[in-house]
């Protein structure tokens, strides 16, 4: 069975950069799409961008252009996503999301959850 | 950006009723909609995708329609599990994919 497992809570300070990765069994893992989407406390989802683990290609929200990179390592069926300068408001729950074999698409299946404070 | 605007916030509904839950989008999505179900603590998980396709072990009382601007996720009969919140995400038009804020469907 498809299986997302994310690296363990994080505690930041402003500034600062974090490194979520992903680990992905039970699928191909070039052949589907991988999103990050993020949680606030108490807040709803948002997009923040994917990444295409065949060919490595990305595309991001626009409001994460510049301080986001999502990468992958095909060797190890891992993607991983990067958040530089890190302030208070990024404080979230992200998670990665398979998608589908194609860009637009729903997201199929979640990994656990990467609980990120930010915090001096 | 296309906005995605659910409606109701809260939805109270007793169990064995029937929730119907509304999901609009800011233009046309055409049926590029999906509704997620969350539980506090837990990841979302899909529920429905291409506006009216059920995902796998979805069971049938979940139901998804509309097309276009408007979509509905109804719920029949209510199970005491189906009380969560709901998301609606659009992934027609991007970057970005669009979720609405939310329903909290609550037992009345």
């Amino acid at each position: 069975q498809v299986q997302l497992v994310q690296s363990g809570a994080e505690v930041k300070k402003p500034g600062a950069s974090v490194k979520v990765s992903c680990k992905a069994s039970g699928y191909t893992f070039t052949a589907y799409y991988m999103h990050w989407v993020r949680q606030a406390p108490g807040q709803g989802l948002e997009w923040m961008g994917w990444i295409n683990p065949n060919s490595g290609g990305t595309n991001y929200a626009q409001r994460f252009q510049g301080r986001v990179t999502m990468t992958r390592d095909r060797s190890i069926t891992t993607a991983h996503m990067e958040l530089s300068r890190l302030r208070s408001d990024d404080t979230a729950v992200y998670y990665c999301a398979r998608g589908w074999e194609y860009a637009s698409s729903s997201c199929v299946s979640w990994g656990q959850g990467t609980l990120v404070t930010v915090s001096s | 950006e296309i906005v995605m605007t659910q409606s109701p916030a809260t939805l109270s509904v007793s169990p064995g009723e029937r929730a119907t839950l509304s999901c609009r989008a800011s233009q046309s999505v055409s049926s590029n909609l999906a509704w997620y179900q969350q539980k506090p603590g837990q990841a979302p998980r899909l529920l429905i995708y291409g506006a009216s396709t059920r995902a796998t072990d979805i069971p049938a009382r979940f139901s998804g329609s509309g097309s276009g601007t408007e979509f509905t996720l109804s719920i029949s009969s209510l199970q005491s599990e189906d009380f969560a919140v709901y998301y609606c995400q659009q992934y027609n038009n991007w970057p970005p994919y669009t979720f609405g804020q939310g329903t909290k469907l609550e037992i009345k």
